[in-house]
């Protein structure tokens, strides 16, 4: 299957750092995207990786290793209104653009 | 401003009857897709549509159904086919260059009794 794992739950403190895990399986690999979704909205995109490395934005960068079927999220200076929904979804090879989601990480950000 | 649009935010329905649910976008997409949300689980992609009158069964397409007769447009049917209708139904599409990140609508939230 192309099963992708990720925390269903976290907390942290508002102005901390928050490092929010995803693994998948490495067979046809071609992507892995990270969206942002608060309740009752629709996902927003927040980053793309498809080589090996740290991609940065803002407070939001985001990391793969691809040999190891892991990636990650990191949310720096924490504020309140990062309290959301994180989704991994990763690309496979296969003909079209289609995306495989995790069930998503629950973030909530307290004072 | 560009984006995609979803009616209604909110749908309710009797069991046994059909409802179409609007997906319209002016990004000048060709793919467009409809993925279905419940509570604890990922995104699960029921159609998609690469091209105008063309559309394929993702991985949960039993009891809908689809169609694209214009680039802007891909409505989904929820029929009374589908066992467990009620969901929060999310249309999305993606331009065709790299990243071919996929852009999200507003969403639809279906309740059927």
């Amino acid at each position: 299957g192309q099963n992708i794992d990720q925390p269903t739950e976290m907390t942290a403190t508002e102005g901390a750092i928050v490092q929010i895990n995803c693994t998948y399986q490495t067979s046809g690999f071609n992507g892995l995207f990270w969206y942002q979704q608060h309740a009752g909205e629709a996902p927003t995109f927040l980053s793309y990786n498809v080589l090996d490395g740290l991609e940065e934005k803002g407070r939001f960068s985001s990391f793969l290793s691809r040999s190891k079927g892991y990636s990650y999220l990191l949310l720096k200076e924490l504020q309140m209104k990062d309290s959301a929904s994180y989704l991994c979804a990763v690309r496979f090879s296969g003909g079209y653009n289609k995306l495989i989601f995790g069930a998503g990480t629950r973030l909530a950000v307290h004072p | 401003d560009g984006g995609i649009t979803q009616s209604p935010k909110y749908l309710f329905r009797k069991e046994g009857q059909n409802v179409t649910l609007s997906c319209e976008q002016n990004l000048n997409h060709d793919a467009m897709y409809w993925y279905r949300q419940d509570p604890g689980q990922g995104l699960r992609l029921i159609y998609y549509s690469q091209i105008v009158n063309d559309f394929q069964k993702g991985d949960i397409a039993e009891g809908y159904s689809v169609s694209r007769e214009k680039k802007e447009s891909f409505p989904l049917t929820v029929t009374s086919a589908q066992k467990n209708p009620t969901a929060f139904y999310l249309c999305a599409s993606s331009p065709g260059q790299e990243p071919y990140e996929q852009y999200f609508g507003p969403g639809t939230r279906l309740t059927v009794t």
